[in-house]
């Protein structure tokens, strides 16, 4: 079955980078996304990728995937104290149904 | 642009009682909707989705049920919650590849 996988904390120091890690076990997977959730807030999409691609950035945020070892990676550069959320990964093979991860939370420290 | 509106923002609701929550979409017609739930373990858990009016797909053997009325309304209910029902639900709708989510609803069953 599908299975995405996340670490649960990561801290870094305001001004860093973050680099938030995902596994994931379908190699149909054909989309795979991050997602950003603010406390008592909904899922807000940051980016997503299509499998065929090896990288995507956008602004501050660089999304890797290495599809030989299925692991998506999203780094966060200047990393700032309202970038603290939960992140979470998601894949989809048709794009119409997501598996989620459980979330990593961010902690940006000052 | 599509829009998602979900409500209420949070519900406290006594054991027994009935639920309803409900979910709309502006901008997009025949839209694919889904219910998610997200326990304190942080994870997301697809409930339902839709493909359209009446259609409803469930994935997870649940004391809910959900409905869809009309082409951008989506209804979540029970007719007698338990502690267990607890938790942020979260309603989506899916452009392929994006997925977009409204606000979420807090529920507490006491």
């Amino acid at each position: 079955g599908e299975d995405v996988e996340q670490s649960l904390f990561l801290s870094v120091r305001e001004g860093d980078s973050s680099v938030i890690n995902c596994t994931y076990t379908d190699s149909s997977s054909t989309y795979l996304y991050w997602y950003k959730q603010e406390p008592g807030a909904g899922l807000q999409l940051l980016t997503y990728i299509f499998s065929n691609m090896d990288m995507k950035q956008d602004q501050r945020l660089t999304v890797l995937l290495n599809k030989k070892d299925k692991h998506l990676s999203l780094r966060i550069a200047d990393t700032q104290t309202g970038d603290s959320a939960i992140y979470f990964c998601a894949e989809s093979i048709t794009a119409r149904q997501l598996t989620f991860g459980s979330g990593t939370q961010l902690t940006v420290l000052p | 642009s599509q829009t998602i509106h979900q409500w209420p923002a949070t519900l406290v609701q006594p054991v027994g009682s009935p639920l309803s929550l409900e979910c709309t979409v502006e901008g997009t017609s025949n839209p694919n909707l889904y219910w998610y739930r997200q326990a304190a373990g942080r994870g997301l858990q697809l409930l339902f989705y839709s493909v359209g009016i009446g259609q409803i797909s469930s994935e997870v053997p649940q004391n809910l049920s959900a409905s869809r009325p009309q082409d951008r309304q989506f209804i979540l209910s029970s007719k007698k919650l338990l502690l267990s029902d607890s938790g942020f639900y979260l309603c989506a709708w899916n452009g392929a590849p994006e997925a977009f989510f409204g606000q979420g609803t807090r529920l507490t069953v006491v």
